[in-house]
C-alpha cells in the first residue's frame, strides 16, 4: 500500500500558466514534506519543502501548500517554463530522517510553448 | 565542484553475475543511501548507512549488499540473488544522520541483465 500517492502520472500545461501538481499522504506521522526534480537520466534534484508546522512555504516561482487534515500537498510553479517539463516527485518523512523519507511514483510535467 | 559521483553510469550484466555500483561524494556528508526506482515507482531505500563502518537495511535489501568503509564511499553490490536487478540506481547523501532535510543525489546507474 503507498504511504505516498501521486495519482496524476502525468500533467500538461502551457507556457506561462500555472502548473499544479498534487500529492497525498496516508500515514498521519509524516512531519516533513519536500519535492524534487528529475530530468531523464539524471539524479533528482531538491526542490522546496515544508514542514508541518506550516501551511505553506514560498521558493520564487515555487509554492508548496499542505493541507494537513486532508493529507494533501501541492506544488504550484507560476509561471510555468519550459524548462520545468520533468518528473516531479513528492516525499514525506517522519522527525525529519532522510532514512525514513517515502517517495511518491511522480508526476510528469510537460510545458508546452 | 562538491557533489556525489556514480558510476558506471550505464552497465549490463548477465543473469548470474555479481555487479558493483560506485558511489563517492565530497560533500563530508555523514548518511549515505541507494536508493532503486522503477517505470511508475517513487524510489525504494535499500541500504543507508549513518555513520562510517555502519549500515542498515532498507525496505528492499535482499539480494544486495554494501560497506562503508570511508566517509566519502557507499559501494553498492547487486548479488545474483537479487531476483529483478534490472533498474535505476540512486546514490544519495545527506550532512547528518538525523533530522536530515534534503537528500542531495547522484546521477545514478542504469543497470540492465541481459
Amino acid at each position: 500500500d503507498q504511504q505516498v500517492k501521486q495519482n496524476s502520472p502525468s500533467l500538461s500545461v502551457q507556457e506561462g500558466r500555472i502548473s499544479i501538481l498534487n500529492c497525498d499522504y496516508t500515514n498521519s506521522m509524516f512531519d516533513y514534506f519536500l519535492w524534487y526534480k528529475k530530468y531523464p537520466a539524471e539524479g533528482p534534484t531538491f526542490l522546496i519543502s515544508i514542514s508541518s508546522i506550516k501551511d505553506k512555504n514560498e521558493d520564487g516561482r515555487f509554492t508548496v501548500f499542505l493541507n494537513k487534515s486532508a493529507k494533501h500537498l501541492s506544488l504550484h510553479i507560476v509561471p510555468s517554463q519550459p524548462g520545468d517539463s520533468a518528473v516531479y516527485f513528492c516525499a514525506a518523512s517522519v522527525n525529519n530522517y532522510g532514512q525514513n523519507f517515502v517517495f511518491g511514483p511522480g508526476t510528469r510535467l510537460s510545458v508546452l510553448p | 565542484d562538491g557533489g556525489i559521483t556514480q558510476s558506471p553510469k550505464y552497465l549490463f550484466r548477465k543473469e548470474g553475475q555479481n555487479v558493483t555500483l560506485s558511489c563517492e561524494q565530497n560533500l563530508n556528508h555523514d548518511a549515505m543511501y541507494w536508493y532503486r526506482q522503477d517505470p511508475g515507482q517513487g524510489l525504494r531505500l535499500i541500504y543507508y548507512s549513518q555513520i562510517v563502518n555502519d549500515f542498515q537495511k532498507g525496505d528492499i535489501a535482499e539480494g544486495y549488499s554494501v560497506s562503508r568503509e570511508k566517509k566519502e564511499s557507499f559501494p553498492l553490490t547487486v548479488t545474483s540473488a537479487q531476483k529483478n536487478p534490472t533498474a535505476f540506481y540512486l546514490c544519495a547523501s545527506s550532512s547528518r544522520p538525523g533530522n536530515t532535510g534534503e537528500l542531495f543525489f547522484g546521477e545514478g546507474s542504469r543497470l540492465t541483465v541481459l
